[in-house]
Protein backbone atom coordinates (compact mmCIF):
# COMPACT_ATOMS: atom_id res chain seq x y z
CA UNK A 1 0.00 0.00 0.00
CA UNK A 2 1.38 3.16 -1.11
CA UNK A 3 2.03 5.85 1.73
CA UNK A 4 2.93 9.42 2.20
CA UNK A 5 3.51 11.13 5.18
CA UNK A 6 4.46 14.65 5.15
CA UNK A 7 5.96 16.30 8.41
CA UNK A 8 7.75 19.97 9.05
CA UNK A 9 5.10 22.48 8.95
CA UNK A 10 4.23 25.19 11.00
CA UNK A 11 4.66 28.64 11.99
CA UNK A 12 6.89 30.77 10.50
CA UNK A 13 7.44 34.55 10.73
CA UNK A 14 7.45 36.31 6.82
CA UNK A 15 10.99 35.88 5.35
CA UNK A 16 11.71 32.35 7.53
CA UNK A 17 12.51 29.26 6.05
CA UNK A 18 11.25 25.75 6.45
CA UNK A 19 11.94 22.60 5.16
CA UNK A 20 8.84 20.17 4.16
CA UNK A 21 9.93 15.83 4.56
CA UNK A 22 7.45 13.68 2.62
CA UNK A 23 8.28 9.77 3.51
CA UNK A 24 7.13 7.46 1.23
CA UNK A 25 6.75 3.65 1.18
CA UNK A 26 4.79 0.92 -0.45
CA UNK A 27 6.11 1.81 -4.00
CA UNK A 28 9.56 1.75 -5.95
CA UNK A 29 10.70 5.54 -4.67
CA UNK A 30 12.87 6.33 -7.42
CA UNK A 31 10.59 4.99 -10.52
CA UNK A 32 7.93 7.65 -9.91
CA UNK A 33 7.72 11.72 -10.14
CA UNK A 34 6.29 13.51 -7.22
CA UNK A 35 4.98 16.30 -6.93
CA UNK A 36 3.93 19.43 -3.84
CA UNK A 37 0.36 20.80 -3.96
CA UNK A 38 -0.98 23.69 -1.68
CA UNK A 39 -4.53 24.53 -0.50
CA UNK A 40 -4.77 27.97 1.57
CA UNK A 41 -7.53 27.66 3.56
CA UNK A 42 -10.90 27.23 2.53
CA UNK A 43 -9.53 28.02 -1.29
CA UNK A 44 -8.77 25.46 -4.32
CA UNK A 45 -5.78 23.19 -5.28
CA UNK A 46 -2.74 24.83 -6.52
CA UNK A 47 0.39 23.20 -7.82
CA UNK A 48 3.98 23.85 -6.20
CA UNK A 49 6.80 21.79 -7.49
CA UNK A 50 7.56 18.97 -9.15
CA UNK A 51 10.74 16.68 -9.51
CA UNK A 52 11.39 13.54 -12.06
CA UNK A 53 11.57 10.24 -10.67
CA UNK A 54 15.17 10.52 -11.53
CA UNK A 55 15.49 13.85 -9.69
CA UNK A 56 17.11 15.56 -11.84
CA UNK A 57 14.29 17.79 -13.85
CA UNK A 58 12.55 19.82 -11.60
CA UNK A 59 9.62 22.48 -12.01
CA UNK A 60 7.91 25.29 -10.19
CA UNK A 61 5.09 27.86 -10.35
CA UNK A 62 5.93 31.40 -11.02
CA UNK A 63 5.24 32.23 -7.72
CA UNK A 64 7.68 30.23 -6.13
CA UNK A 65 10.47 30.19 -8.24
CA UNK A 66 13.89 31.26 -6.71
CA UNK A 67 12.16 31.19 -3.17
CA UNK A 68 11.55 27.08 -3.14
CA UNK A 69 13.58 24.01 -4.01
CA UNK A 70 12.49 20.73 -4.58
CA UNK A 71 14.57 17.30 -3.89
CA UNK A 72 14.71 13.86 -3.30
CA UNK A 73 16.77 11.19 -1.69
CA UNK A 74 16.11 7.61 -2.99
CA UNK A 75 18.17 6.28 0.17
CA UNK A 76 15.70 7.70 2.46
CA UNK A 77 13.06 7.36 0.31
CA UNK A 78 11.76 11.50 1.13
CA UNK A 79 10.83 14.02 -0.88
CA UNK A 80 11.81 17.62 0.09
CA UNK A 81 10.73 20.73 -0.17
CA UNK A 82 12.77 24.05 0.96
CA UNK A 83 11.05 26.73 1.71
CA UNK A 84 12.75 30.02 2.24
CA UNK A 85 11.88 34.10 2.11
CA UNK A 86 8.29 32.51 3.27
CA UNK A 87 5.27 34.93 2.38
CA UNK A 88 1.99 35.38 4.18
CA UNK A 89 0.39 34.46 0.72
CA UNK A 90 2.55 30.58 0.88
CA UNK A 91 0.07 30.18 4.28
CA UNK A 92 -1.65 26.48 3.65
CA UNK A 93 -1.99 23.30 3.76
CA UNK A 94 0.57 21.22 2.05
CA UNK A 95 0.29 17.76 0.21
CA UNK A 96 2.91 15.50 -1.52
CA UNK A 97 1.73 13.21 -4.24
CA UNK A 98 3.00 10.43 -6.24
CA UNK A 99 2.28 10.30 -10.02
CA UNK A 100 1.73 7.86 -12.25
CA UNK A 101 4.99 7.63 -13.68
CA UNK A 102 8.90 9.23 -14.57
CA UNK A 103 7.30 12.20 -16.19
CA UNK A 104 6.67 15.08 -14.07
CA UNK A 105 3.17 16.04 -15.38
CA UNK A 106 1.80 12.97 -15.11
CA UNK A 107 -1.78 11.80 -12.96
CA UNK A 108 -1.52 12.68 -9.12
CA UNK A 109 -2.38 9.08 -7.99
CA UNK A 110 -1.76 8.75 -4.16
CA UNK A 111 -1.56 12.14 -1.83
CA UNK A 112 -0.52 12.13 2.16
CA UNK A 113 -2.66 14.02 4.22
CA UNK A 114 -0.76 17.24 3.97
CA UNK A 115 1.34 19.14 6.66
CA UNK A 116 0.01 23.11 7.36
CA UNK A 117 2.42 26.26 7.18
CA UNK A 118 1.53 29.26 8.60
CA UNK A 119 3.01 32.48 7.45
CA UNK A 120 2.40 35.03 10.40
CA UNK A 121 4.45 37.73 12.44
CA UNK B 1 -0.78 29.79 -17.77
CA UNK B 2 -3.83 27.64 -18.99
CA UNK B 3 -7.16 28.99 -17.11
CA UNK B 4 -9.45 25.79 -16.11
CA UNK B 5 -12.91 26.73 -15.44
CA UNK B 6 -15.56 24.56 -13.67
CA UNK B 7 -19.44 24.70 -13.72
CA UNK B 8 -21.58 25.52 -11.64
CA UNK B 9 -19.07 25.92 -8.76
CA UNK B 10 -21.33 24.35 -5.72
CA UNK B 11 -24.55 22.22 -6.85
CA UNK B 12 -27.34 20.20 -4.34
CA UNK B 13 -29.04 17.10 -6.01
CA UNK B 14 -30.89 14.09 -4.55
CA UNK B 15 -29.64 10.67 -3.89
CA UNK B 16 -29.99 9.10 -7.32
CA UNK B 17 -29.82 11.78 -9.29
CA UNK B 18 -27.64 12.21 -12.24
CA UNK B 19 -24.81 14.75 -12.14
CA UNK B 20 -22.73 16.65 -14.41
CA UNK B 21 -20.09 19.34 -14.08
CA UNK B 22 -18.11 20.72 -16.84
CA UNK B 23 -14.93 21.86 -17.23
CA UNK B 24 -13.44 24.49 -19.61
CA UNK B 25 -9.92 24.96 -20.46
CA UNK B 26 -8.76 28.31 -22.24
CA UNK B 27 -6.64 26.56 -25.12
CA UNK B 28 -6.64 22.95 -26.69
CA UNK B 29 -5.24 20.58 -23.89
CA UNK B 30 -5.73 17.53 -25.61
CA UNK B 31 -7.46 14.88 -23.09
CA UNK B 32 -4.48 15.76 -21.04
CA UNK B 33 -7.28 15.96 -18.38
CA UNK B 34 -8.10 14.61 -14.76
CA UNK B 35 -10.52 14.65 -12.18
CA UNK B 36 -9.98 14.71 -8.29
CA UNK B 37 -12.51 14.34 -5.15
CA UNK B 38 -11.54 15.42 -1.96
CA UNK B 39 -13.89 14.58 0.82
CA UNK B 40 -14.18 17.44 3.71
CA UNK B 41 -11.09 17.44 5.84
CA UNK B 42 -9.29 14.77 3.69
CA UNK B 43 -6.67 14.75 0.46
CA UNK B 44 -7.73 14.59 -2.92
CA UNK B 45 -8.24 11.04 -4.52
CA UNK B 46 -7.84 10.54 -8.15
CA UNK B 47 -11.28 9.14 -10.20
CA UNK B 48 -10.74 10.03 -13.26
CA UNK B 49 -7.32 10.04 -15.70
CA UNK B 50 -6.44 11.18 -19.34
CA UNK B 51 -10.20 12.73 -19.39
CA UNK B 52 -12.21 9.22 -19.34
CA UNK B 53 -10.62 6.82 -17.83
CA UNK B 54 -11.65 5.26 -14.53
CA UNK B 55 -9.00 5.08 -11.86
CA UNK B 56 -8.64 1.80 -10.42
CA UNK B 57 -11.02 1.00 -7.85
CA UNK B 58 -13.19 3.70 -8.51
CA UNK B 59 -16.60 3.11 -8.68
CA UNK B 60 -18.15 3.06 -12.49
CA UNK B 61 -20.75 5.55 -11.35
CA UNK B 62 -17.83 8.14 -11.86
CA UNK B 63 -17.12 8.87 -15.60
CA UNK B 64 -15.40 11.50 -18.06
CA UNK B 65 -15.79 12.47 -20.96
CA UNK B 66 -14.06 15.26 -23.27
CA UNK B 67 -11.31 16.92 -25.52
CA UNK B 68 -9.70 19.85 -26.35
CA UNK B 69 -11.25 22.27 -24.33
CA UNK B 70 -14.79 21.31 -23.06
CA UNK B 71 -15.16 18.48 -20.36
CA UNK B 72 -17.55 16.70 -18.89
CA UNK B 73 -17.60 14.84 -15.34
CA UNK B 74 -20.44 12.62 -14.90
CA UNK B 75 -21.50 10.77 -11.46
CA UNK B 76 -24.76 8.58 -12.61
CA UNK B 77 -26.22 8.08 -9.80
CA UNK B 78 -25.48 10.10 -6.77
CA UNK B 79 -24.54 8.47 -3.49
CA UNK B 80 -24.37 10.18 -0.24
CA UNK B 81 -20.70 9.42 -0.06
CA UNK B 82 -20.38 11.21 -2.80
CA UNK B 83 -20.20 14.52 -0.81
CA UNK B 84 -17.04 16.51 -1.66
CA UNK B 85 -15.36 19.14 -4.06
CA UNK B 86 -14.87 18.09 -7.61
CA UNK B 87 -11.53 19.70 -9.22
CA UNK B 88 -10.90 19.11 -12.38
CA UNK B 89 -6.69 19.59 -13.73
CA UNK B 90 -4.71 19.97 -16.43
CA UNK B 91 -1.67 18.47 -17.11
CA UNK B 92 -0.83 19.26 -20.74
CA UNK B 93 1.15 22.27 -19.79
CA UNK B 94 3.03 23.85 -17.17
CA UNK B 95 2.12 25.35 -14.68
CA UNK B 96 -0.17 22.73 -13.90
CA UNK B 97 -3.78 24.01 -13.18
CA UNK B 98 -6.69 22.80 -11.07
CA UNK B 99 -9.88 24.20 -12.04
CA UNK B 100 -11.56 26.62 -8.95
CA UNK B 101 -13.33 23.32 -7.84
CA UNK B 102 -17.09 21.85 -7.41
CA UNK B 103 -19.05 21.91 -4.03
CA UNK B 104 -21.68 18.73 -4.24
CA UNK B 105 -24.28 18.77 -1.77
CA UNK B 106 -26.85 16.02 -0.92
CA UNK B 107 -30.79 17.89 -1.08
Amino acid sequence: EVQLLESGGGLVQPGGSLRLSCAASGFTFSSYAMTWVRQAPGKGLEWVSSISGSGGSTYYVDSVKGRFTISRDTSKNTLYLQMNSLRAEDTALYYCAKLSGLAAWDPFTAWGQGTTVTVSS
Amino acid sequence: DIQMTQSPSSLSASVGDRVTITCQASQDISNYLNWYQQKPGKAPNLLIYHASNLETGVPSRFSGSGSGTDFTFTISSLQPEDIATYYCQQYDNLPITFGQGTRLEIK
